[in-house]
């Protein structure tokens, strides 16, 4: 079946230093993938639907400028946590759709997810 | 077991009963369903979907029923195992758009053996 890959998947970082996190779809071509934001024993909460070769779409309460998504290639997208803060602490997962057809909407494989700590 | 979704966010079963965890989703214009399992540290698998125009789908050892009258859905596992001690989510979507579906919150779910 499909794979989604991210890396790192995890990562420990002073406060005020920015992290990169990627997201790729290893063996089939993603236009769209989503970033989500995951708290200990909560809910997936959608971050920003990440769009090759154009801006992403961010959700309503998620700072644009705190967290950069570029999606420069089908099957890479990266999410940087910039000036990270304790608060940014999290479990951060991407997934990435695969084309669906007129009947199909295609299926969503989700990564293994990047664990953030700010210290 | 049974589980009430958003009120009582765990279920614990004696291995080899069957499970029921209810979920009960938010937009009456949804018309995709997805079932998801999430072991501690990973990230989400899916397990079954289902379309607003069926009320059931079966799966192996999994089946998922809809109610779109009261938006409420459900997911049965027959003969539960250790190995399903996870947390489930269901997610709701728009099949015309294909695009980012929504999560409900999760139901842990652990096996006794």
């Amino acid at each position: 079946g499909a794979v989604v890959s991210q890396h790192p998947s995890r990562v420990i970082c002073k406060s005020g230093t920015s992290v990169k996190i990627e997201c790729r779809s290893l063996d089939f071509q993603a236009t769209t993938m989503f970033w989500y934001r995951q708290f200990p024993k909560k809910s997936l909460m959608l971050m920003a639907t990440s769009n090759e070769g154009s801006k992403a779409t961010y959700e309503q309460g998620v700072e644009k400028d705190k967290f950069l998504i570029n999606h420069a290639s089908l099957t890479l997208s990266t999410l940087t946590v910039t000036s990270a803060h304790p608060e940014d602490s999290s479990f951060y997962i991407c997934s990435a759709r695969t084309s669906g057809s007129r009947t199909n909407t295609g299926e969503l494989f989700f990564g293994e997810g990047s664990r953030l700590t700010v210290l | 077991g049974e589980s009430v979704g958003l009120h009582l966010p765990t279920l614990s079963v004696q291995e080899g009963d069957n499970s029921i965890i209810n979920c009960a989703y938010s937009n009456s214009a949804s018309d995709y369903f997805i079932w998801y399992k999430q072991e501690s540290g990973k990230g989400p698998q899916f397990i079954i979907d289902i379309r607003s125009n069926m009320d059931k789908r079966q799966g192996q050892r999994v089946t998922v029923l809809l109610n779109k009258t009261v938006k409420h859905l459900s997911l049965q596992i027959a003969a539960t195992q250790p190995g399903d001690s996870a947390v489930y989510f269901c997610a709701e979507g728009f099949s015309n758009t294909g695009n980012q579906f929504y999560f409900g919150t999760g139901t842990s779910l652990t096996v006794i053996p």
